[in-house]
């Protein structure tokens, strides 16, 4: 099964501080994803990428920045982290039009 | 607005019974529909894709689908308390590029031994 490790679990950051999620997917695979999660939004899309060296919005990138350097790392970024980015986030991977494979998720809070 | 619709928001079943979740899109340009289940704590998992009218069966898990009104469904029989968790609707399709996937809000299972 593919296998994708997210880094840091958990994580407290002040407000106004830098945050890096990281993730890593040993599949290969093309796409990978960030995901936030709240109770009663379900899943939404953050930034998403097709390959090393791209990066694509998704529904609700405003205050998130990602970086692919490598087929296998996809980073996102919080250069401001505000009170409102207090969340849950998953990052998966996967082909196009198959199954996602999710990591374990990162939880962050922002004080 | 939610692109993808789900009911109940949450759910109690016997051990044993049969659980019922349902998902309809407001984009009919969704074509391909995802059930994926989440424990506590976890991550989510893909329980079972489908993309054609009709009925696919895997074990005690049955998917519907009717493209026409664009509603799918999951049907968990013989529920086990190992299967209360938060079920998501997924969805993508020829507007998103086939890249991007929608997720619906998400039925909470709870079966009760």
């Amino acid at each position: 099964e593919a296998a994708v490790t997210q880094s840091p679990r958990n994580k407290v950051a002040v407000t106004g501080g830098k945050v890096t999620l990281s993730c890593n997917q040993t599949n290969n695979h093309n796409n990978m994803y960030w995901y936030r999660q709240d109770t009663g939004h379900g899943l939404r899309l953050i930034h998403y990428s097709y390959g090393a060296g791209s990066t694509e919005k998704g529904d609700i990138p405003d205050g998130y920045k990602a970086s692919r350097p490598s087929q296998e790392n996809f980073s996102l970024i919080l250069e401001l982290a505000t009170p409102s980015q207090t969340s849950v986030y998953f990052c998966a991977s996967g082909e196009q039009g198959n199954t996602l494979y999710f990591g374990e998720g990162s939880r962050l809070i922002v004080v | 607005q939610q692109k993808v619709q789900q009911s109940p928001e949450s759910l109690s079943v016997p051990e044993g019974g049969m659980a019922s979740f349902n998902c309809t899109s407001s984009d009919r340009n969704f074509q391909y529909f995802w059930w994926y289940r989440q424990h506590s704590g976890e991550g989510p998992k893909a329980l079972m894709s489908i993309f054609s009218d009709g009925d696919k069966k895997e074990g005690r898990f049955t998917a519907h689908l009717n493209k026409a009104s664009l509603h799918v469904s999951l049907h968990i029989r013989d529920s086990q308390p190992s299967d209360s968790a938060l079920y998501f609707c997924a969805a993508s399709g020829v507007n998103t590029g086939n890249y991007k996937y929608v997720f619906g809000a998400g039925t909470r299972l709870k079966v009760i031994a």
